[in-house]
């Protein structure tokens, strides 16, 4: 069965200070893989996606995150976090060919402070 | 454009009861699916529908169902509710089942 896992349950930073959030995932076909943000009180938002291509994709706000196939990783990554940036970050995969089911992990808690 | 909706907010039913929840997708979006989100969890797929067809169903028991809408609305029922439902339930909506999934703000349901 598919899974997600993030490693880091709760991030806290600074402002300025980079960040890395991990994110693998198990499942041994093709897969479409995204990062969703939800900041306190607000829906769940996309932030990225990545399909194929450039393993390295951009996202809103400064955000990125790298596809490694061989790891069965797609880690979020920026350089220099902002007191906005504080929300929950969940990593999600789906199936290029089974693709009803959205799996997410448990997600990250990230607490930037001024 | 508006996103999606779902409607009620917040409900609070006692155990044994039936709970309705409902969704209205972006206007185009013809899938529709819905998670379960426990406290510190992430989101647990439920169910998708696609073109008003279950395409998809988790591992959840009998007591959840769905159904899709000519005009792609959906509702989920939940019947004999359980202590252990209560959770916020999200909708979502795409244009098919892989692309980027779309969130509504999510019904918070207490079970008493």
């Amino acid at each position: 069965a598919q899974s997600v896992s993030q490693h880091n349950h709760h991030v806290i930073l600074s402002e300025a200070a980079s960040l890395e959030l991990g994110c693998n995932y198990s499942y041994g076909g093709t897969v479409n893989l995204f990062w969703y943000v939800q900041y306190p009180g607000q829906h769940l938002q996309l932030l990225l996606k990545y399909f194929s291509g450039d393993p390295l994709v951009k996202g809103i706000k400064g955000f990125e995150a790298e596809f490694i196939k061989s790891k069965f990783s797609f880690n979020l990554r920026k350089p220099s976090v902002q007191w906005s940036d504080t929300a929950e970050y969940f990593c999600a995969v789906i199936s290029v060919f089974n693709t009803d089911k959205l799996i997410f992990g448990t997600g990250t808690r990230l607490q930037v402070f001024p | 454009d508006a996103g999606v909706t779902q409607s009620p907010t917040h409900l609070i039913k006692t155990r044994g009861q039936h709970v309705t929840l409902r969704c209205s997708p972006i206007s185009g979006h013809k899938s529709v699916s819905w998670y379960q989100q426990v406290l510190g969890q992430g989101p647990q797929f439920i169910f998708q529908y696609y073109e008003k067809e279950e395409r998809g169903r988790g591992n959840f028991p009998d007591r959840f169902s769905a159904r899709q809408f000519p005009n792609y609305s959906s509702e989920l029922n939940v019947n004999a509710l359980l202590l252990g439902d209560s959770a916020l339930y999200l909708c979502a909506s795409s244009l098919q089942g892989n692309q980027p999934q779309h969130f509504g703000d999510g019904t918070r349901l207490s079970i008493l």
